[in-house]
Order: C-alpha cells, then structure tokens, then sequence
C-alpha cells in the first residue's frame, strides 16, 4: 500500500533559520508527492507539489525536490518567519479510478520565534 | 478566490445522535472528498464522490457513514448513530477537471465532539 513518514514534531525554530522537514513514501505505482499546509484555525492549503522525478516544487520560499531514489520529498526553506508557524503535512497520490485520494503523513508542528 | 465552505464549524453530540456534516465544494469541480483528523493523529481518507456515486472508500467508511450530494451545490456526509471515537475534525475537500495535478481544495474543517 501507500505510506508517507515524516519527522515528528513539533519543530522549533528561531526566526530567519534554516528549516528542513523529512519526508519519505513508498508506493504502488509512480505518485504524485505534496506538502500541504495547515495553519491555525484553517484548513489544510495546498503549500507545492511535484509530479515527477526531480521535479522541484516551490512556493512561499519553501521548496522540496522529489527524489524517486530515495523515496523522499524533504522540505526546506533558507529563513523561516513568525508567519510560517503551522503544520505541515507531506502527502502523496496515485492516478486512481477514485479522483485523488491522498495519503498523509501524520503532520510535523513548526514554531517560529522571534 | 472560490473556496470550498463547511458547516458547522464545531458540532457537539450525545453518544448513538445522527449527524450531518455539510459542504459546498468549488462550482466547477467534479470529484469531491471526506477526510477527517483524529487529534494528534493522521489525516485519514474517508470516501471520495464522482458522477452522484461513491467512487472509493476507506475501511473507516462503514455502514454508519454516508454521504450526497443533494442538489447541485451541496455535499454531505452522514453518521448514522454517532459512537465516541468519531470524535474529529471533519474535512471536505473537491477537486476539478485536472484531476491528475492531483490538488485538493480542502475547507476549513468541522470539528465534531461526541459525548
């Protein structure tokens, strides 16, 4: 079956530091890989997302490089802010007949402080 | 911006009561999807709806669980007679023509507490 894990948190950081959240899948099939992100009192909001190998996903200053040797889709950012305080989830999906059916990881906590 | 809207946003019940999760997915997408987080643990896959019918579902999705579409707007997830481990945020989510990008466009959640 489909399986993500990635680092428990919560992570704390102070602001401006590097951040890297792990990730890593198995799969049937060749997925789809995401980080979704969810800050407090929202919902969860699509943060980038890769298709294919070595394909870099980025957005907000985050970025992550779907590694198919690896079987990983680490996230990074070079200076987190206060603003960048939420839980992050990887996520992946295979084409299915069902639509896209994500499978989540359990969500890794980031605290930003000044 | 269109976005996918959930009520209510948190619902208390008594142990074996019916409730009734609502959704209005994005005007214009196709496939529409329930997950919910227990808290602390996982978002879990419940069910996804294509075409006015379940298109896949999860172990979790048991006979105490259904869901419609109503009318042209709304999507709805039902549990029958509600037990104590139901308790947790409840989240909608719709995807459009694209499927295979893979997004989902996810609501803000309904928090369900059962007593």
């Amino acid at each position: 079956g489909n399986s993500v894990t990635q680092m428990e948190g919560p992570v704390t950081l102070s602001e401006e530091a590097f951040l890297t959240i792990n990730c890593t899948y198995t799969a049937t099939g060749y997925p789809s890989l995401f980080w979704y992100v969810q800050y407090p009192g929202e919902g969860l909001q699509l943060l980038l997302k890769a298709t294919k190998a070595d394909d870099k996903g980025s957005n907000k200053g985050f970025e992550a490089t779907y590694r198919k040797e690896t079987t990983s889709f680490h996230l990074e950012k070079g200076s987190v802010q206060v603003s960048d305080s939420a839980v992050y989830f990887c996520a992946l999906t295979v084409r299915s007949g069902g639509g896209n059916k994500l499978t989540f990881g359990t969500g890794t906590q980031l605290k930003v402080e000044l | 911006e269109p976005e996918v809207t959930q009520t209510p946003s948190h619902q208390v019940t008594q142990m074996g009561q019916e409730v009734i999760l609502r959704c209005v997915p994005i005007s214009n997408h196709l496939y529409f999807y329930w997950y919910r987080q227990i808290l602390g643990q996982k978002v879990e896959f419940l069910v996804s709806f294509y075409n006015n019918e379940i298109s896949e579902k999860s172990e979790i999705f048991d006979d105490q669980f259904s869901v419609e579409r109503p009318d042209g707007s709304n999507f709805t997830l039902k549990i029958r007679s509600t037990k104590l481990e139901d308790s947790a945020m409840y989240f909608c989510a719709s995807s459009g023509q694209g499927v295979h990008t893979g997004e989902l466009f996810f609501g803000e959640g309904s928090r369900l507490t059962v007593l």
